[in-house]
């Protein structure tokens, strides 16, 4: 059965820091692989899509990266800013490819200004 | 819409009662999903419509929980008799295509949950 592990589950750090994500999952076999980002009391923000070909993806500051083989993505924040404070997801697509994501429990991140 | 739409909000309710949680999803999605995420746990899938498609019900946790989604739009998640384990956040889901499987999913602000 899958496993979908974030870790740490909270983290603070000061302004400015450039920050990195762990996810990890027990079953190489996915589709792909998605970051969302959660804000209190508000619904998922998709960030990153990683199909399971790609090594990683970047959008903005931010980048993920993938290596299935491992089972471990990473989600990179470049110059992090108050703004980013958010709880970060990560959910893996099954290898026989329907939306039955498998979701994380979450790193709850904390950019002190 | 601008975005997938979810009412109520906040859903208060005592044990027993029946419940209708609503989701109107992005214009021209055709793929709707429900997911639920309790306190200190991760989303848990619930269901999903393909198009005029048989949903897919294999997420939901009992008899209790059944949903529906009237003309390729809109959907509705009812959950009868309900009981304190059921509180919780319910999020739903829309993406373009369910068979377009690396497709972002786009989520609703969620309906918060409390059985009293």
């Amino acid at each position: 059965k899958q496993e979908v592990t974030q870790i740490p589950a909270a983290l603070s750090v000061p302004e400015g820091e450039n920050l990195v994500l762990n996810c990890s999952f027990t079953d190489s076999a996915i589709y792909n692989l998605q970051w969302f980002r959660q804000d209190p009391g508000k619904g998922l923000t998709s960030l990153l899509l990683i199909q399971s070909s790609q090594r990683e993806q970047t959008s903005g500051r931010l980048n993920a990266s993938l290596d299935k083989s491992s089972g471990r993505s990473t989600l990179y924040i470049a110059a992090s800013q108050p703004g980013d404070s958010a709880t970060y997801l990560c959910a893996v697509m099954p290898p026989s490819g329907t939306y039955k994501y498998i979701f994380g429990t979450g790193t709850r991140l904390k950019v002190l200004a | 819409g601008a975005g997938v739409s979810q009412s109520p909000s906040n859903k208060v309710t005592e044990k027993g009662k029946d419940v209708e949680l609503r989701c109107d999803p992005i214009s021209g999605h055709t793929a709707l999903y429900w997911y639920r995420q309790s306190l200190g746990q991760g989303l848990e899938f619930l269901i999903y419509f393909q198009g005029n498609s048989a949903p897919d019900k294999s997420g939901l946790p009992s008899d209790r929980f059944s949903a529906e989604r009237t003309g390729g739009s809109v959907s509705t998640l009812t959950i009868q008799r309900t009981q304190q384990e059921d509180s919780a956040v319910y999020l739903c889901a829309s993406s373009v295509s369910a068979s377009l499987l690396n497709e972002k999913l786009f989520f609703g602000s969620g309906t918060q949950l409390s059985v009293l």
